[in-house]
């Protein structure tokens, strides 16, 4: 079946570092694939999506690109804020999973000032 | 433009009581959906909806019932607690069920059950 796997958290970085949160996917069709962002608090809004191989998406600073030949969707920013600080859902919709959403574990990322 | 608002924001039950929550949201969403929250595993789908009058099962749907009377309603019913429904519980709704559909999500409710 389909599954998303994120790499464990949490993860901790100063102002200004890289991020990186790495997201593998399994699928048996064609999904597109998600980022979703939990503040504290509150409840999951969409960040960034990617409906095909090779499409990149963006927001806010965020990106990532969909590779399909090592079905993977990691999430980069070049330079995170405190504001940035939050859970960070990857997530896939596929046809052949009755056009449910499939979301991964979570990766709770905090910034430091 | 409220989007999806949840009711209530958090609530306490003893084990074998009995509650309902309450998931509206003013977008004219043909799809709801409701999902729980557990640390370590992300979301899991309970219930959904595809349209008003329809509800249909998701991942993990036993100890739960649901209701979608009106379309901009989707209510999610305990009938006896337990211990193990302690979860925050998120509703989202989307237009359509394609695949490439953003969900929206309301701000959750938090149940204990003692």
């Amino acid at each position: 079946g389909n599954s998303v796997t994120q790499m464990e958290g949490p993860v901790t970085l100063s102002e200004e570092a890289f991020l990186t949160i790495n997201c593998t996917y399994t699928a048996t069709g064609y999904p597109s694939l998600f980022w979703y962002v939990q503040y504290p608090g509150e409840g999951l809004q969409l960040l960034l999506k990617a409906t095909k191989a090779d499409d990149k998406g963006s927001n806010k600073g965020f990106e990532a690109t969909y590779r399909k030949e090592t079905t993977s969707f990691h999430l980069e920013k070049g330079s995170v804020q405190v504001s940035d600080s939050a859970v960070y859902f990857c997530a896939l919709r596929d046809s052949t999973g009755g056009f449910k959403t499939i979301f991964g574990a979570g990766t709770r990322l905090f910034v430091k000032a | 433009n409220a989007g999806v608002t949840q009711t209530p924001k958090f609530r306490v039950l003893k084990t074998g009581q009995s509650m309902t929550l309450l998931c509206a949201q003013d977008m004219n969403h043909e799809y709801m959906y409701w999902y729980r929250q557990d640390p370590g595993m992300g979301l899991r789908l309970i219930h959904y909806s595809v349209g008003e009058g329809t509800t249909a099962k998701g991942e993990v749907p036993d100890g739960y019932n649901v209701s979608r009377l009106k379309k901009q309603n989707f209510l999610l019913g305990l009938e006896s607690a337990a211990p193990s429904q302690t979860s925050v519980y998120f509703c989202a709704s989307s237009y359509g069920g394609g695949v490439l559909e953003t969900q929206y999500f309301g701000p959750g409710t938090r149940l204990l059950v003692l």
